[in-house]
Parts: structure tokens; C-alpha cells; sequence
């Protein structure tokens, strides 16, 4: 089952402009978690943020998460051609790590 | 280094010829699980482990067993693969303690079953 859904699917921009992706989810959380994905390759985990936190930094990356819309967003400041990746939501519920993640967003940003 | 390693990366095999997947990790992790990504879903859980000897089922395991014996191994096996299970599989790791929830992935093994 799905339980994050990303918005946009697909984002395109030019290098140094700001993008912004969002995941909306459907059942109550312990926490959110962003991963990036280069083609084909493993995931790696970008942030996490949990049920009691608001807002979460890490370097260019700036996660939100509003719990009474159930939803967050991922904004990467100042982007990069090497920040072209899709980019996925998981939520973690129930307390034992199953993590249930969105269909993802594909980044292009260009040079 | 830490990491999780899957093998083999690439497979091409036929519906009915049974295959495992092994996954390994170095990083003591209790917790381990097997996803496939298909276009368009996202990643989907198949099987879980949560300790050596304790497995449950994701998502979609029809199809798919898993055995977990030693705690640095969880493999994935398929006892009569259809071409319905083509597909990126990906492995991953994490601990169980508070604050240590990062999953830990590995580099995917790509299926195809003709």
C-alpha cells in the first residue's frame, strides 16, 4: 500500500534556482523520511523528521512537516546539476521501521 | 565501510528456474528488508526481518521467501519466478534504536524472468 504520494512527479529547473517537492500521506506517522535515488541506483538517505517536529536543516535541504494536513515538503536551496535524482517520502508508523514509500519526484535541474 | 551488498546485480533467468538473492550488511543492524521498485510505484516491501530468526511479510510477498539465520544475511528467494516478478530489488538495513532509524540500502539487483 501506498501511503506517501510525492508532488510534482516530475520537476524541471535551471541550476541555482530552488525546488520544492511535497509529499502528502495518509495514516498517522513516528516519522517522515526523504531519500535520494540516482538512476537505477540505491537509495540514500537524506533527512529525517519526526511526528513532533516542524521543520528540519541540512545543508541545502529544508524538510517541513505539517501533521494536521499530513504532509511535507523538501526544499533544496541553491540546486545543482548533481542534484538531478528522484527523490522520495517514506513514512515510518507502528514503531518497528516498516517504511511505506511514495511513488517519488524526478528532478532535473540543468546547467 | 559501512554497507549493504546484494548479489548478483544483474539477472536474467527463465519462469520456474529458482533463484536467491543474497544481501549481506556489516553494520549489526537487527533490522533488515527487501523492496522492489516498479515504474510509476514507488518502492514495495516484500519481507521484513527484525532479528535472526524473526521474519514477516510486507506488502507483496506473494511469491518471494526469505530466511534470516544469521543476523548479517537476509536472502531473498524466489522458488518459481514468472515474469510478473521482473523487476529492481533492493535490499536494506537499519538498527532498531531510538534515533537509528536511517535505512542503510544496497546497489538493487535488476531481474528480468523471460
Amino acid at each position: 500500500s501506498q501511503q506517501g504520494e510525492e508532488d510534482p512527479q516530475a520537476l524541471s529547473i535551471q541550476e541555482g534556482e530552488n525546488a520544492t517537492m511535497n509529499c502528502s500521506y495518509k495514516t498517522s506517522i513516528n516519522n517522515l523520511q526523504w531519500y535520494r535515488q540516482n538512476s537505477g541506483r540505491g537509495l540514500v538517505h537524506l533527512i529525517l523528521i519526526r511526528s513532533n517536529e516542524r521543520e528540519k536543516h541540512s545543508g541545502r535541504l529544508r524538510v517541513t512537516l505539517d501533521t494536521s494536513k499530513k504532509s511535507s515538503s523538501l526544499l533544496i536551496t541553491a540546486s545543482r546539476a548533481a542534484d538531478t535524482a528522484s527523490y522520495f517520502c517514506a513514512t515510518e508508523s507502528g514503531g518497528y521501521n516498516k517504511l511505506i514509500f511514495g511513488a517519488g519526484t524526478r528532478l532535473a535541474v540543468h546547467p | 565501510e559501512a554497507q549493504v551488498t546484494q548479489n548478483p546485480r544483474y539477472l536474467i533467468t527463465v519462469t520456474g528456474k529458482k533463484l536467491t538473492v543474497t544481501c549481506s550488511q556489516n553494520m549489526n543492524h537487527e533490522y533488515m528488508s527487501w523492496y522492489r521498485q516498479d515504474p510509476g510505484l514507488g518502492l514495495r516491501q516484500i519481507y521484513y526481518s527484525m532479528n535472526v530468526e524473526v521474519t514477516d511479510k510486507g506488502d507483496v510477498p506473494e511469491g518471494y521467501k526469505v530466511s534470516r539465520k544469521e543476523k548479517r544475511n537476509f536472502p531473498l528467494i524466489l522458488e518459481s519466478p514468472s515474469p510478473n516478478q521482473t523487476s529492481l530489488y533492493f535490499c536494506a538495513s537499519s538498527s532498531t534504536r531510538d534515533g537509528q532509524e536511517t535505512q542503510y540500502f544496497g546497489p538493487g539487483t535488476r531481474l528480468l524472468v523471460l
